[in-house]
């Protein structure tokens, strides 16, 4: 059983660009969240999503930010219009209900 | 303000000491989770502790719960190079639903020198 996998490992986006992270969880996990680590930080929350739903977006910037975790396919957080301080390590997590979760190994961003 | 706090910021030890590192929190928890996260790598999940539990064991790993002072404590004993990494705790919220909605401290790191 395969954990929760994320690509692009790693990123470098110019400034003004897009960045698009892929998250797969779990086989059997529906819920998928996204954390966001800066540089010597913990994590942060941004959201919580089951298939097709935002649950909760509380952590998530207002603007450029969006997630998604459609009925087929990753999660994916998308990023637009990218600025250095989007540099950082995003993580994806998944839980089978709404327990424990487990991470996946992180892309990290960076933007030049 | 961070609602977990991990002290101290770095710990450096010898291979065979004991490690202890703490965490503090503001508002009321339903579970209290320790993970250790390796340079450039993703967090592994290290114990689970509910809010009513005092003191769990897992391995070399100690942890105990004070929930009146609002902290915790990580106890590796018998350090390993290889434990050599960061170590957060993180805190979700009290209620009747807990999901994945953690907040995380700044972490410990922890260097053990072989």
């Amino acid at each position: 059983n395969a954990g929760v996998m994320q690509n692009p490992r790693h990123l470098v986006r110019r400034r003004g660009q897009e960045a698009r992270l892929r998250c797969s969880p779990m086989k059997g996990h529906s819920h998928v969240y996204w954390y966001r680590q800066l540089p010597e930080e913990g994590l942060k929350f941004m959201v919580y999503l089951q298939k097709e739903n935002i649950i909760d977006e509380s952590g998530m910037p207002k603007e450029r930010f969006s997630a998604e975790f459609p009925k087929e396919g990753p999660s994916i957080l998308r990023i637009q219009q990218v600025v250095r301080g989007d540099s950082a390590a995003y993580f994806c997590a998944s839980s089978p209900t709404e327990n424990t979760i487990y991470f996946g190994e992180g892309s990290w961003l960076t933007v030049v | 303000s961070q609602q977990g706090e991990e002290d101290p910021q770095a710990l450096s030890i010898q291979e065979g000491e004991n490690a202890t590192m703490n965490c503090s929190y503001k508002t009321s928890i339903n579970n209290l989770q320790w993970y250790r996260q390796n340079s450039g790598r993703g967090l592994v999940h290290l114990i689970l502790i509910r809010s009513n539990e005092r003191e769990k064991h897992s391995g070399r790993l100690r942890v105990t719960l004070d929930t009146s002072k609002k902290s915790s404590s990580l106890l590796i004993t018998a350090s390993r190079a290889a434990d050599t990494a960061s170590y957060f705790c993180a805190t979700d919220p009290p209620g009747g639903t807990s999901y994945g909605k953690l907040t995380f401290g700044q972490g410990t790191i922890l260097t053990v020198h072989p």
